[in-house]
């Protein structure tokens, strides 16, 4: 059974740094690209970040490029999200996706999320 | 990265059928085969039910399925049944690494 645990939510200042983690397990995590999607409450979703079985390709959304750096580490079957200067607008339920496919075909099962509050 | 466009809501009573669409760009969905469809119940994970623009994931009904015809896909629902009542996203490849979702769409069973 596929299971994604985000972890390393919180509340955080504005400027300030926090750095999401994501547990894999249930499938081979070398042979699937990964993506972080955010979710406002109560609104819809955001693609944030994608990365592919081998970190060769690499993306972010543009609301968050310049201040996020998506990872993996095969060693430890984890995805990770380093966000910097962090903004109000930040502020979401983010969710860690396994993708269909080792380059990337788009996301199939989800974590239950992990929530990021950005403010003073 | 414009957000694609859906209806903010949808309704059928049970056993019609209902289609959300889905609209984007050239560079979107006119572009490329991978449009996925979410469905997401109150304070749920969103569930995969379309992929690669009308493949079904093993498990899901059906009655779900996916087109598309230039710069718009569908999601088809029949047979409309309670538990379908949920909201429903789309997402496509956008280029360069990039994904892109739908604004959601409310389904109502009435």
């Amino acid at each position: 059974e596929v299971q994604l645990v985000e972890s390393g939510g919180g509340l955080v200042q504005p400027g300030r740094s926090l750095r999401l983690s994501c547990a894999a397990s249930g499938f081979t995590f070398d042979d699937y690209a990964m993506h972080w999607v955010r979710q406002t409450p109560g609104k819809g979703l955001e693609w944030v970040s994608g990365i592919n079985w081998n970190s060769g390709n690499i993306g972010y959304a543009d609301s968050v490029k310049g201040r996020f750096t998506i990872s993996r580490d095969s060693a430890k079957n984890s995805l990770y999200l380093q966000m910097d200067s962090l903004r109000a607008e930040d502020t979401a339920l983010y969710y860690c996706a396994k993708d269909t496919h080792y380059d990337s075909s788009g996301p199939d099962y989800w974590g239950q999320g992990t929530l990021v509050t950005v403010s003073s | 990265q414009s957000a694609l466009t859906q209806p903010a809501s949808v309704s059928g009573s049970p056993g019609q059928s209902i289609t959300i669409s889905c609209t984007g760009t050239s560079s979107d969905v006119g572009n490329y085969n991978l449009v996925s469809w979410y469905q997401q119940h109150p304070d749920k994970a969103p569930k995969l039910m379309i992929y690669e623009g009308s493949k079904r994931p093993s498990g899901v009904s059906n009655r779900f399925s996916g087109s598309k015809s230039g710069n718009t896909a569908s999601l088809t629902i029949s047979g409309l049944q309670a538990e379908d009542e949920a909201d429903y996203y789309c997402c496509s490849y956008a280029g360069s690494s990039t994904w892109v979702f739908g604004g959601g769409t409310k389904l109502t069973v009435l």
